[in-house]
């Protein structure tokens, strides 16, 4: 079984800011790993993936990943926020294997980006 | 890229119809199309997974006489909930594999179903 936790539901930073949000997961086969986004009353936008190789991503809207397996964990960072920032953001895991394409969904992250 | 729609993107009715939930792969085919439940400020739930051709597997918990899932070609899945309830509002999002990469799917844009 695979799972995901985001540490923190509701993030706050100023424009500008560094962005943190954290994901950590449990797999019991090698995972591949993604970010997306949701604004209000749509669907999700893939920020970025790790699948294998690299183990920094960088994904659309200067958002970067990075995947430490020591550490079971794949944050979510970008160096300065922007007012267009401000969304729902979900990590996931899929282990690619036997539940081929089934993500699992952390709970969430809601940014808020204040000026 | 690969785009998904949804149609409706709002519904609204009266407590015991039954609403169908279109999702379509403009741009792509997909064998695969996954149905999942949003609540408001809440993470989104896989109900079902959908493969053309074949009938759908529904996540532990679901109803399937409820929610009636079609996968009639490759580009086309549909839900239907059936005898929709007030508690059955909720954002309903679909989303299809591309067969590209690795298991990237792309999600459409959302329904969201009312029910008075």
């Amino acid at each position: 079984a695979q799972s995901v936790t985001q540490l923190g539901s509701h993030v706050s930073v100023s424009e500008g800011a560094l962005v943190l949000l954290r994901c950590n997961y449990s797999s019991s086969v090698p995972p591949y790993l993604f970010w997306y986004v949701q604004y209000p009353n749509q669907g999700l936008q893939l920020l970025l993936k790790y699948t294998t190789g690299a183990t920094l991503v960088k994904g659309i809207n200067g958002f970067e990943a990075e995947f430490k397996k020591s550490e079971t964990s794949f944050h979510l960072t970008k160096p300065s926020a922007h007012m267009s920032d401000a969304a729902d953001y979900f990590c996931a895991v899929c282990d690619g294997g036997t539940s081929y394409g089934k993500l699992t969904f952390g709970q969430g992250t809601i940014l808020t980006v204040h000026p | 890229g690969a785009v998904v729609s949804q149609h409706p993107s709002r519904v609204i009715c009266k407590s015991g119809t039954s609403v169908k939930i279109e999702c379509r792969s403009l741009d792509f085919q997909a064998t695969t199309m996954f149905w999942y439940r949003q609540f408001p400020k809440k993470s989104l739930m896989l109900m079902a997974t959908s493969n053309e051709g074949s009938k759908a597997t529904y996540e532990q918990g679901v109803e399937k006489d409820k929610f009636l899932i079609n996968h009639a070609s490759l580009t086309l899945s549909t839900l239907t909930v059936t005898s929709a309830h007030p508690e059955d509002s909720s954002f309903y999002i679909c989303s299809a594999l591309t067969g590209l990469g690795y298991n990237e799917q792309f999600f459409g844009p959302g329904t969201r179903l009312t029910v008075l």
